[in-house]
């Protein structure tokens, strides 16, 4: 249980379009999903917190109007990254927030989606 | 103060020695506590979790968590090759997970 997916896991594109970037909870419903963005050989970077049926809360520093979430289902978040630019290639990382047999909410990462703006 | 801090590395042990890997924490009334693996290339992927203060053992794993002094720990027994990744601490504040920067280990054949 507990698996959360991403689509699509590599995508290479033109500086100036947009890119979708969908999460997935295959198996738990997801309340709270979160969006990392990872730098080769840097920590994660939480972007921003999306709970479903609200706006997203994005951390210190990350442009809401570039970076557009939407959380519409409790198993499904997008992340679309608009006119993007070669800074913007990098690896995206989204998780969900499920609970396990314990009770306690977890957080299950996706496989990460890499990111390549020429 | 970082909310979580956790040495970057590497930690370089051999193979079959026992891996320690640390992590302090600043925000006193955090409950949960995780363990994340990422190998290079790829997303976390959860590997323990501890909630009360003593050790939990799973399989090679053993977290250890001490509410007290603000410390959770991750001890790898008979360390494999197939370690060898960066283990990222992460503590539940709120409903929000804050991560360390991860310690690398790397486990010499």
């Amino acid at each position: 249980g507990a698996v959360v997916s991403q689509h699509p896991s590599w995508v290479i594109c033109k500086s100036g379009t947009s890119v979708k970037i969908e999460c997935r909870s295959l198996d738990f419903q997801a309340t709270t999903m979160f969006w990392y963005r990872q730098f080769p050989k840097q920590s994660l970077m939480l972007m921003a917190t999306s709970n479903e049926g609200s706006k997203a809360t994005y951390e210190q520093g990350v442009e809401k109007d570039k970076f557009l979430i939407n959380h519409a289902s409790l198993t499904l978040s997008t992340l679309t990254v608009t006119s993007a630019h070669p800074e913007d290639s990098s690896f995206y990382i989204c998780s969900a927030k499920g609970s396990t047999s314990t009770g306690y909410n977890e957080q299950f990462f996706g496989p990460g989606t890499r990111l390549t703006v020429l | 103060q970082k909310e979580v801090e956790q040495n970057s590395g590497p930690l370089s042990v051999p193979e079959g020695a026992i891996a320690s890997l640390n992590c302090t924490y600043s925000d006193r009334v955090s409950q949960s506590f995780f363990w994340y693996r990422q190998y290079s290339g790829k997303s976390p992927e959860l590997i323990m979790s501890i909630y009360s203060n003593g050790d939990k053992e799973d399989g090679r794993f053993t977290a250890q968590l001490n509410k007290a002094s603000q410390y959770v720990s991750l001890l790898i027994r008979d360390s494999q090759p197939s370690d060898s990744a960066t283990y990222l601490c992460a503590v539940k504040v709120g409903q929000n997970f804050v991560f360390g920067p991860g310690t690398r280990l790397s486990v010499l054949p």
